[in-house]
């Protein structure tokens, strides 16, 4: 148990629908990541928060979104649905991001995953 | 991105060590090489990092070469419950403070036979 959590475990919804993923951080860790798996396109890095504030973002759509609230959870909304969406969504969280050169690694810790699955 | 490549699959019997090679030609000066797992379709668990020096802690070895464009991760006796997709990671720190991501690759899948 990685200490971060994440509701649900899964989703069916239909195309076009909106949903909204929750991450709880483990206690005490200021920086939450969101990934998206799929099938045909691995495990990719979808965006990054810091302490309530956006600092990195990968491919994420621009239907998708995501925040991060005062008490550290976040959450992703997925909108317009669409079949391509399916995938487990996995939310990461890490004491601190690692600083550029740094020999200390705060490592990020996944959590279970939500399986979206679009119909 | 500096970019990775993995072989694809590899097979490995239980007790033996697992040696998974990874190659990062082109790595720059600062930027560490990361090692995940991740077990059946759970979330990827850390495993260990390195910027020059051959790193090991209690789950692995890691071996960088000197020229840093390849390294080899090092499980000295792997057992069934290492079966999983190991991801080699060159870790991508932003110019933003604070700002980091990981950039997966395709990863080994590593199977530990009995």
């Amino acid at each position: 148990d990685s200490g971060v959590t994440q509701t649900p475990k899964h989703l069916i919804t239909a195309t076009g629908q909106r949903v909204t993923l929750r991450c709880s951080p483990r206690s005490g860790d200021l920086s939450v990541y969101w990934y998206q798996q799929s099938l045909d396109q691995g495990l990719q890095f979808l965006i990054q928060y810091y302490n309530g504030e956006e600092r990195a973002k990968g491919n994420i759509l621009e239907r998708f979104s995501a925040q991060q609230f005062p008490d550290l959870h976040s959450e992703l909304n997925l909108s317009s649905l669409e079949l391509g969406d399916s995938a487990l969504y996995f939310c990461a969280s890490s004491r601190l991001p690692g600083l550029a050169g740094g020999s200390s690694y705060n490592e990020q810790f996944f959590g279970p995953g939500t399986r979206l699955t679009v119909l | 991105d500096a970019k990775t490549t993995q072989p694809p699959s590899m097979d490995c019997a239980e007790g033996r060590a697992a040696n998974l090679p990874c190659n990062h030609s082109t790595i720059s000066g600062n930027e560490y090489v990361y090692w995940y797992r991740q077990i059946h379709s759970q979330g990827p668990q850390y495993i260990i990092h390195g910027l020059k020096n051959n790193e090991t802690n209690e789950m692995a070895s890691l071996i960088i070469t000197e020229d840093r464009k390849s390294s080899t991760l090092i499980l000295p006796h792997a057992t069934l419950r290492d079966t999983a997709v190991y991801y080699c990671i060159v870790r991508v720190v932003g110019t933003q403070g604070g700002s980091e991501k990981l950039v997966f690759g395709k990863g080994t899948k590593l199977t530990v036979n009995p």
